[in-house]
């Protein structure tokens, strides 16, 4: 069965340093990765998306993500965090046309 | 960019009562909407899939029954739950797939809080 993993649930920063959340799929063929991000009581915000090519993807925010198919990950990194930053963040994974199924996010507190 | 719209944003109803939420794609066709619960510090479970015309697939253990899904036009998804109680007090959340000049994604609505007393 298709699952998202992950492993952090709660991660604590301090701002300006750097920041990587991560993420393990299973997924039985090559899926499409995303990463959302949501502040409290709200919808969720694409930060990246992965479909092929390039296994490096650049997303808003300052954010980048790295495909890799040897580790079945999709980990999220920022190179320094600012404290608009602290939010809820979930990997999720699918194939085209069906539902996102979602990891059980990783809470980033940013200290200052 | 495209856009759901989904209200209300809070709802609070008394238990037995029945509460309607309503998604809608304002600048696209949703031919398939998704709908998920979120538990507070929890992740999204999806609820059930639901396709213009047709009747909603539901995911294993979610009650068809308490959870009316319509998706009787192309921008309008809706989910009414029926005879709510206070285990129903949750964080709503609808998405429609996108599929418009090879910008494939997915987009969400803004959520609803409801809340059973």
């Amino acid at each position: 069965a298709q699952s998202v993993t992950q492993p952090d649930i709660h991660i604590t920063v301090s701002e300006g340093a750097s920041l990587e959340l991560r993420c393990n799929y299973s997924y039985g063929a090559t899926p499409y990765l995303f990463w959302y991000v949501q502040s409290p009581g709200q919808g969720l915000q694409l930060l990246l998306k992965y479909f092929s090519g390039d296994t490096l993807v650049q997303g808003i925010k300052g954010f980048e993500a790295e495909f890799k198919r040897s580790q079945s990950s999709f980990n999220l990194r920022k190179p320094s965090v600012h404290w608009s930053d602290a939010a809820e963040y979930f990997c999720a994974v699918n194939q085209a046309g069906t539902a996102l199924i979602f990891g059980k996010g990783t809470t980033l507190s940013v200290s200052s | 960019g495209a856009v759901v719209s989904q209200h209300p944003s809070r709802v609070i109803c008394k238990s037995g009562t029945s509460v309607k939420i309503e998604c809608r794609s304002l600048d696209f066709q949703a031919t398939t909407m998704f709908w998920y619960r979120q538990f507070p510090k929890k992740s999204l479970m999806l609820m059930a899939t639901s396709n213009e015309g047709s009747k909603a697939t539901y995911e294993q253990g979610v009650e068809k029954d308490k959870f009316l899904i319509n998706h009787a036009s192309l921008t309008l998804s809706t989910l009414t739950v029926t005879s709510a109680h206070p285990e129903d007090s949750s964080f709503y959340i609808c998405s429609a797939i996108l599929t418009a000049e090879g910008n494939y994604g997915y987009t969400f609505g803004s959520g609803t809080r409801l809340t059973v007393v």
